[in-house]
Order: C-alpha cells, then structure tokens, then sequence
C-alpha cells in the first residue's frame, strides 16, 4: 500500500473554501486516490475518488498532482457538518482486497 | 435496504462471553467488509468477503475471532471469550465488487463492544 501523509489536524471559517492535502508519494501507476470522511459517531462515507484528472461531485472536488504524487480535496464553501476526519487512501484498482484507513486530517469549522 | 444495516448498534457484554454482531450489506453488493475502531484511533481492517470467494481473514487479531457470510449476504462475526481490549466500535462496509479502486464503500453505522 502506498504510504500517506496527511496534517493532523486543520481549521476552517464556515461558508470559507477549505483545502486538505495528501501526500502519496510512493503511489503507484494504477491506483486510484479515494477521499472518505468519517463524521463523529458514524461510519466514513464515501467523498470522491480519481485517477489522473482533476474530479467534481457535488460534495467536493478532488485536485491531482500532475505527478501523482499528492492530491488536495477541496471543500468550496465549508458548512458546521463538514467537521469531520478526512482519510485520503490510496488503493491499488487491481488486486488490493480492502481499503487502508490512515489517521486521517480532522477537520474543525468555525461558526 | 437502501444502506448497510449493523446490529445491536450498541453491546454490552461480560469479558468471557462470545459475542455475534451482524451485517446486512446492500443489496446486490458482493464485497462485504469488517473493521473495528477503538476510541480515538483509526480504523483497522479485520476481514473481507467477495462472492464465493475464500474470505481475506489477514486482518483477524486473534483464533477468537471469526466470520462467515451465508448466501452472500448476510455477515456475522463472532468474538469467543471477549477480552476488554475488544472494546471498540465494529462496522461493516460493502461494496459493488473487489477492486477497491473503482468501487466506493458504504459503510454501517457500526456496533459499539464494550466488554466488561
């Protein structure tokens, strides 16, 4: 498994854009990058995933590195619900069995 | 059902006792996953079933722990003679297929352990 490296911990104002970096430096050609959060109390839920090209949905954006060897999740307009850990994962599309949960970047927003 | 659906959502139980928790993954799902998260830590893989394949069982800490999926649905894992450091959230997560790069995980909400 790629390794990953993530902050601990950021902060954001409500309603202010927010952006969460990872580094995946040893990511190798045919993994995907996935972006899971996980809200207090609940299981994580699926955020975004992408491969080479820069990906949107309606919960976030995903930014790749043109080298792929980090990524940045971003959130335009950050809401209270948006606290949560954020885990940005690696995972090999063609045989990794399972995905691997770092520690992940916990996110406070700020009213 | 239209998620993934854990029960009991919370369990008490005395330290020696075996333990069941169940799953009911999404329908038409064929990955089907364990993970526990003790408090403040991240989450640990446990085991893994996809179709009538052989199960990934790596994850398991220990011969007390085990899993079994019945008609490629339903999931049960069972704790023999709980220990106090089983104490932790489990969850369940199922996903379209294995290839975990092109399937996103839904997640249960998970079952709450505490051995006492």
């Amino acid at each position: 498994d790629a390794k990953t490296t993530q902050p601990n911990s950021m902060e954001s104002n409500e309603e202010e854009p927010v952006h969460l970096p990872c580094n995946h430096s040893t990511i190798s050609g045919t993994d995907y990058i996935h972006w899971y959060r996980q809200l207090p109390s609940q299981g994580p839920e699926y955020v975004i995933h992408g491969l080479t090209s820069n990906v949107n949905n309606r919960m976030a954006s995903l930014a790749i590195a043109e080298d792929r060897k980090s990524s940045t999740l971003i959130l335009h307009r950050a809401t209270l619900r948006d606290a949560a850990v954020y885990y940005c994962i690696p995972s090999d599309q063609t045989g990794a069995n399972n995905l691997f949960f770092g520690t992940g970047t916990r996110l406070t927003v700020i009213p | 059902g239209a998620g993934v659906s854990q029960s009991p959502s919370n369990k008490v139980t005395e330290k020696g006792k075996d333990v069941e928790l169940r799953c009911d993954p999404i329908s038409g799902h064929t990955a089907l996953y364990w993970y526990r998260q003790s408090l403040g830590q991240g989450l640990e893989f446990l085991i893994y079933f996809q179709g009538n394949s052989a199960p990934d069982k790596s994850g398991l800490p220990s011969d007390r722990f085990s899993a079994e999926r019945t008609g490629g649905s339903v999931s049960t894992l069972t704790i023999q003679r709980t220990q106090q450091e089983d104490s932790a959230v489990y969850l369940c997560a199922s996903s379209l297929g294995v290839r975990g790069g092109l399937y996103g995980y839904t997640f249960g909400s998970g079952t709450r352990l505490t051995v006492v």
